[in-house]
């Protein structure tokens, strides 16, 4: 079985500094994890995933997330917040016996930027 | 570009009609194609899985014959809600795997629906 937990349900930070979503998992099976970005009333976007390569991910628009097995972890981190980074965040594992990428997503961060 | 089309973005419908939804790979095969259903503020609630030219499966607790959903090639699945009633308003997404691409999951732009 898998799950997903993203710690905060809300995220402030002021423009300009480091972002730290939250994000720890539990799976029987080396899960494939994924981070997303949902802009309102849009679909998802994906900013980076980690498929059992480097623990350490680049994504897209300066985003970054570590894999840290020891701690079923992969939080989201980003050095300085753009007011465009305002948006709600998933964290997805998937994992499944034969392959059948069953996607379990956690419950969503919503990142705030202030001015 | 874009890998996955809905149509229609947004819909509105009397109670006690139906209503498809459409979900389209561009350009790409979709190994497995998924539906979703997001309340405001909410995350995405897995409804089916779905594989080209084998039936969808359903997750507990979404009705099937409420739900239908037909896949009806390698990249195209519709979701038709029947007999809509209010309380099926909701933003409708889907998603699709890629040969190839792992478990990376594409998602549509979504649809939003509203039942009068």
């Amino acid at each position: 079985a898998q799950s997903v937990t993203q710690l905060d349900s809300h995220v402030s930070v002021s423009e300009g500094t480091p972002v730290l979503l939250r994000c720890n998992y539990s799976s029987s099976y080396s899960p494939s994890l994924f981070w997303y970005v949902q802009h309102p009333n849009k679909g998802l976007q994906l900013l980076l995933k980690y498929t059992s390569a480097a623990t350490l991910v680049k994504g897209i628009n300066g985003f970054e997330a570590e894999f840290k097995k020891s701690e079923t972890s992969f939080h989201l981190t980003k050095p300085s917040a753009h007011m465009s980074d305002a948006a709600e965040y998933f964290c997805v594992v998937s994992e499944g016996p034969g392959g059948s990428y069953i996607p379990t997503f956690g419950r969503g961060t919503s990142l705030i930027v202030h001015p | 570009g874009a890998v996955v089309s809905q149509h229609p973005s947004w819909v509105i419908c009397k109670s006690g009609t139906s209503v498809k939804i459409e979900c389209r790979s561009l350009d790409f095969q979709a190994t497995t194609m998924f539906w979703y259903r997001q309340f405001p503020k909410q995350s995405l609630m897995l409804m089916a899985t779905s594989n080209e030219g084998s039936k969808a499966t359903y997750e507990q607790g979404v009705e099937k014959d409420k739900f239908l959903i037909n896949h009806a090639s390698l990249t195209l699945s519709t979701l038709t809600v029947t007999s809509a009633h209010p309380e099926d308003s909701s933003f409708y997404i889907c998603s699709v795997t890629l040969s190839g691409r792992g478990k990376e999951q594409f998602f549509g732009p979504g649809t939003r629906l509203t039942v009068l």
